[in-house]
């Protein structure tokens, strides 16, 4: 089973600042590493993926950092807004095949004015 | 939510008693997924399915089974409801062969209490 471990588990940050999250994984054979945005009561939805034949993806304020080596990547969001205020979750895809992927513990962000 | 419904929505049941779960897809994704979401353990995978009646177990699997006799319906059943499996449940699909690079869509959840 894939492990992907994730932290911190909540973080506060105000308007503005960045908002930093972090993901390590242990197996190295994978080669997708998704992040979802989860809003209260919502489903999970995708919001910026990454192949690690890249160490940077960038959309708009939302940056994921790859680091290959190290097996982490992270999200970073850059000016922080309220609206950002939401669980966010990295994922793998798990040891058992393609089809299954095992999601972090989720990181509940509060953006505060 | 991507042509997903689940039903219901809410549901409180008493302990011993069976539970089926229903996810519908307009999308006509090959793939389903159920997962339940509960605070410190993020989103685990229970069962999915790969097509018609091919499913198989995800990593927290004990006490609930699973059917797909149309590609747009997944059910969930637990079928002798426990505490434990007090939780919200998400149902999930994706399109392609190689699922876990292509995006999951998930639905709104069901949130379930079992007394």
């Amino acid at each position: 089973q894939q492990q992907v471990k994730q932290s911190p588990q909540s973080l506060i940050v105000q308007k503005g600042g960045i908002s930093i999250i972090n993901c390590a994984y242990e197996n190295t054979a994978f080669d997708y590493f998704p992040w979802y945005q989860q809003f209260p009561g919502k489903g999970p939805a995708l919001l910026i993926a990454i192949r690690p034949d890249v160490s940077e993806k960038k959309e708009g304020r939302f940056t994921i950092s790859f680091n290959k080596s190290a097996k982490q990547f992270s999200l970073h969001i850059m000016d922080s807004q309220p609206g950002d205020s939401a669980t966010y979750f990295c994922a793998a895809p798990s040891s058992g095949g393609y089809q299954k992927v095992t999601f972090g513990t989720g990181t509940k962000l509060q953006v505060i004015p | 939510d991507a042509g997903i419904t689940q039903s219901p929505r809410h549901k409180v049941t008493e302990t011993g008693t069976p539970v089926t779960l229903r996810c519908h897809q307009t999308e006509n994704h090959r793939y389903m997924y159920w997962y339940r979401q509960d605070p410190g353990h993020g989103l685990r995978l229970i069962h999915y399915s790969y097509g018609v009646k091919d499913t198989d177990k995800g990593e927290v699997s004990d006490g609930y089974s699973v059917s797909r006799s149309k590609t747009e319906d997944f059910l969930l059943t637990l079928e002798s409801a426990t505490s434990s499996q007090t939780s919200v449940y998400f149902c999930a699909i994706s399109s392609s062969g190689t699922g876990a690079k292509e995006t999951q869509y998930f639905g709104p959840g069901t949130r379930l209490l079992v007394l």
